[in-house]
């Protein structure tokens, strides 16, 4: 089954100490991307990815590192993770210039 | 960065058509336009896509301004199963940038 898959799906951990959400995709999709979503607003963008060593920063980088060294995956790392990065993240994945695939989403809480 | 603007919210009869407007006048010529929906606790689901001409899928129709100015999403026919939140995105190369959305309500 075509999926993208994150790990893990619900997170809670302290300020500042060091943390990866995992992201997979079974497509062999150039494009990955990953997106946090705030209470009531649209999805806004991290970082992306457009091949495999190939990343560029999204609206909202800040405080996020990514890599992408092999197809498949593209982890996204806090390194010192803040309250304010509590936040609902989305991995997708996509063809260029094709429909984008989400996967089921991360809940990060920060404390 | 080309920005998207959409209505706050709509509502629309059961089984009556749904045009969903969305506006994005700092496109830029390789910008593609995207319509995405999401459901509570679900990830966005795909609708449809297009780069300058009118588009049609099973899901619903993509009517594209002659300026690429603004779209509408065109859902034909709307089932109560349409309810969600409907984003509009601009997409290019990889960098997409997301509106606010419009939260669709479909009245039985």
């Amino acid at each position: 089954e075509a999926q993208v898959t994150q790990n893990p799906r619900y997170l809670i951990t302290v300020t500042g100490k060091k943390l990866t959400v995992t992201c997979s995709q079974n497509m062999n999709h150039e494009y990955m991307s990953w997106y946090r979503q705030d209470p009531g607003l649209g999805l806004r963008q991290i970082y992306y990815s457009m091949n495999v060593e190939v990343t560029d920063k999204g609206d909202v980088p800040e405080g996020y590192k990514v890599s992408r060294k092999e197809k498949r995956n593209f982890p996204l790392i806090l390194e010192s993770p803040s309250p304010n990065q509590t936040s609902l993240y989305f991995c997708a994945s996509s063809l260029l210039r094709g429909e984008q695939f989400f996967g089921p989403g991360t809940r990060l809480t920060v404390l | 960065d080309a920005k998207t603007t959409q209505p706050n919210s709509m509502e629309s009869n059961e089984e009556e058509p749904v045009h969903l407007p969305c506006n994005h006048s700092t496109i830029s010529g390789t910008d593609y336009i995207h319509w995405y929906r999401q459901l509570p606790s679900q990830g966005p689901e795909y609708v449809i896509h297009g780069l300058t001409s009118n588009v049609n899928n099973r899901m619903a129709s993509l009517a594209i301004a002659e300026d690429r100015k603004s779209s509408t999403l065109i859902l034909h026919r709307a089932t109560l199963r349409d309810a969600a939140v409907y984003y509009c995105i601009l997409s290019n190369a990889g960098k997409s940038t997301f509106g606010d959305g419009t939260t669709l309500t479909v009245k039985p």
